[in-house]
């Protein structure tokens, strides 16, 4: 069945990069998102990306999809302790009413 | 900005009560959503309501139901809460396309 795959822990140092990878096995992929968590907060929407889309970048963040992998990444650059969070990403197959949804990523930002 | 707000940012109800979770949106969504979040278990779809009036089940949708009478505003009901749906209700809005779900800050329910 879809599924949607990330790994559950990622560490950083505050200053370097981070990439949080997402993989999914549903090929009908029609849009991708990334939504970011914070303790206690609902979900806030970072970016999407068009499955005919290879990249999007807004700021900071860099979206790569490769579709041949079915594999989904987030680049965080230069991060800082305010991104500390947990990361999911989403998929919405064709015009599927429900979105099929990764446990999260949990990112931790050392000083 | 798009803005979901919740009626309660905490809760704490007695086994067997009849609660109300309420949600509004302000941006004229056609679509919205109730999860639930739990440790380890991710976001599940509880219900969801693509227009006034319309439903749909989820992935997990026993010991609930839905109300839209209004399109801004969707209501998760609890009809004899149970200790197993102490949890944090997330309700979210969205347009048909692309379908970027916007969410409310949460509420957290504790059932005793």
């Amino acid at each position: 069945g879809e599924d949607v795959e990330q790994s559950l822990f990622l560490s950083v140092r505050e200053g370097d990069s981070s990439v949080i990878n997402c993989t999914y096995t549903d090929s009908s992929s029609t849009y991708l998102y990334w939504y970011k968590q914070e303790p206690g907060a609902g979900l806030q929407l970072l970016t999407y990306i068009f499955s005919n889309m290879d990249m999007k970048q807004d700021q900071r963040l860099t979206v790569l999809l490769n579709k041949k992998d079915k594999h989904l990444s987030l680049r965080i650059a230069d991060t800082q302790t305010g991104d500390s969070a947990i990361y999911f990403c989403a998929e919405r197959t064709g015009n599927n009413r429900k979105l099929i949804w990764g446990l999260g990523t949990s990112l931790a930002v050392n000083p | 900005d798009v803005k979901v707000t919740q009626s309660s940012r905490y809760l704490v109800k007695r086994t067997g009560e009849k609660v109300f979770l309420e949600c509004v949106q302000d941006m004229d969504h056609e679509n919205m959503f109730w999860y639930r979040q739990d440790p380890g278990l991710g976001l599940r779809l509880i219900y969801f309501s693509y227009d006034v009036k319309m439903k749909e089940k989820g992935d997990i949708p026993e010991g609930y139901s839905v109300s839209r009478e209004k399109k801004e505003r969707f209501s998760l009901i609890l009809e004899s809460a149970s200790t197993n749906q102490t949890s944090m209700y997330l309700c979210a809005s969205c347009v048909d396309n692309p379908y970027e779900q916007y969410f409310g800050p949460g509420t957290r329910l504790t059932v005793t």
